[in-house]
């Protein structure tokens, strides 16, 4: 059985700073996506990654998979309160236990 | 375009007695996905559907838990009889097929059992 985990479990960082998730597994991804849930709403898919070493933008928010394709990153740069959410990472549309974020004003 | 709706949004109910939570997917997705997300962790798969059959339910508590997909459209998860640690969010999913494509999540139905 796939094992994803997240790190880190929690972050809280103040508006402007820049920050880095992973997400890992313990068996090769067959294609991982990243979504964002917020209080009270479900998830919602911000990408999906599908080859080893793919690198995709979507505006101040930067995913990276490994090259082995048992790893991935999210990156954001000059994070801001609406970034604040629960992180999450997924394979097969199984599901980490996510980072929880939040940005303080 | 509508989303995925569910009902009820919230149900409180005690220890031993039955609940069901409604599902209607975005029209045309063929895969129906329900989860269980218990608070501060992320969402567990209980059951997902291909139309009307069933192609995972691996994690689905069968002695206690069902559901089904008539006609391949809306579906129904029921709990028979709810225990205290069933208190949850019971979110459910649609997309168009299985692999490599997007999925879209209702906002859940919060079940707490007391």
């Amino acid at each position: 059985t796939q094992l994803l985990e997240q790190s880190p479990q929690f972050l809280s960082i103040q508006e402007g700073e820049n920050l880095t998730v992973y997400c890992n597994s313990s068996s090769v991804f067959s294609s991982l996506q990243w979504y964002r849930q917020e209080p009270g709403e479900g998830p919602v898919l911000l990408v999906t990654v599908v080859t080893g070493g793919e690198v995709k933008k979507l505006k101040r928010l930067t995913f990276q998979f490994g090259d082995a394709r048992k790893d991935s990153s999210l990156h954001i740069t000059a994070a801001q309160p609406g970034d604040t959410g629960l992180y999450l990472c997924a394979d097969d549309m199984r599901f980490g236990a996510g980072t929880r974020l939040t940005v303080k004003p | 375009e509508a989303g995925v709706a569910q009902s009820p949004r919230y149900k409180i109910i005690e220890k031993r007695q039955s609940v069901a939570f409604w599902c209607n997917p975005i029209s045309g997705h063929a895969t129906l996905y329900w989860y269980q997300q218990i608070l501060g962790q992320g969402p567990k798969l209980l059951i997902q559907f291909q139309n009307n059959g069933v192609v995972d339910d691996s994690q689905l508590p069968k002695d206690r838990f069902s559901a089904e997909r008539l006609k391949g459209v809306d579906s129904t998860l029921k709990i028979q009889p709810a225990k205290l640690e069933d208190s949850a969010v019971y979110l459910c999913a649609s997309s168009l097929a299985i692999m490599n494509t997007e999925a879209f999540f209702g906002q859940g139905t919060r079940l707490t059992v007391v």
